[in-house]
């Protein structure tokens, strides 16, 4: 099985640009998370989604968004970019139901940085 | 609000050598699994160890094992025989039976001298 999968792996932006995501989970996983990993405040949980519907949030503000789509694919966008917004996105998935370990699979990550 | 500490944000230890990295954390479930999980300097996360709550017994995974004492909260894992390989920073985490985001300490950055 391929394992999750994250693009682009890295991008630059400027202040007050927007920027989206993506992230293709391990399949026949349907919840995915995301995390922003930055080294002072380590990893941070932004947004869980399952089946299309945003099941939990994190603390971050209403410019962090995303989505989940029927084959749960995710993108997470954050719009009106700021220079703390530098850091590195990581995307898991995981299995629920039958099988089900509790444990996240990460992908590689989008490592972010804003001018 | 569940919170994961570790305390140490740096170890060293000698190849072939035993190291113990500490985790303690905070929740009032009764059910919940903890983790470790190793990010290398290439950043992707894998899964050490994990350790569901009901289960008294320690889990191993061939060189790793934990010591989880539930009642402290506590989760500390074991390296036996480290190698250079295991390198990296180390996260201890939670996640809830019930709620769906897992939560990290800190991470403690592991070096292993030759």
């Amino acid at each position: 099985k391929a394992g999750v999968t994250q693009t682009p792996r890295y991008l630059i932006k400027t202040r007050g640009q927007q920027v989206t995501l993506s992230c293709s989970p391990i399949s026949g996983h349907r919840s995915v998370s995301w995390y922003q990993q930055t080294p002072g405040q380590g990893l941070q949980f932004l947004f869980e989604y399952f089946s299309e519907t945003q099941r939990n949030k994190g603390n971050f503000p209403g410019r962090f968004s995303g989505r989940q789509f029927s084959n749960s694919r995710s993108e997470m966008n954050v719009s009106t970019l700021e220079l703390g917004d530098s850091a590195l996105y990581l995307c898991a998935s995981s299995l629920e139901g039958t099988g089900e370990t509790g444990e996240l699979f990460f992908g590689e990550g989008s490592r972010l940085t804003v001018l | 609000a569940q919170t994961v500490t570790q305390s140490q944000p740096e170890m060293s230890v000698q190849e072939a050598e035993t190291v113990t990295l500490s985790c303690t954390y905070d929740t009032s479930e009764s059910d919940y699994y903890l983790f470790w999980y190793k990010q290398p300097p290439s950043r992707q996360m894998i899964l050490v160890i994990r350790q569901e709550a009901y289960k008294q017994q320690n889990a191993t995974e061939n060189r790793f094992s934990v010591n989880f004492q539930k009642a402290a909260k506590s989760f500390s894992l074991k390296i036996s025989d480290s190698q250079l390989g295991d390198a990296a920073m180390y996260f201890c985490a939670y996640r809830s039976q019930w709620l769906r985001d897992m939560r990290f300490g800190a991470g403690t950055r592991l070096t292993v001298k030759p």
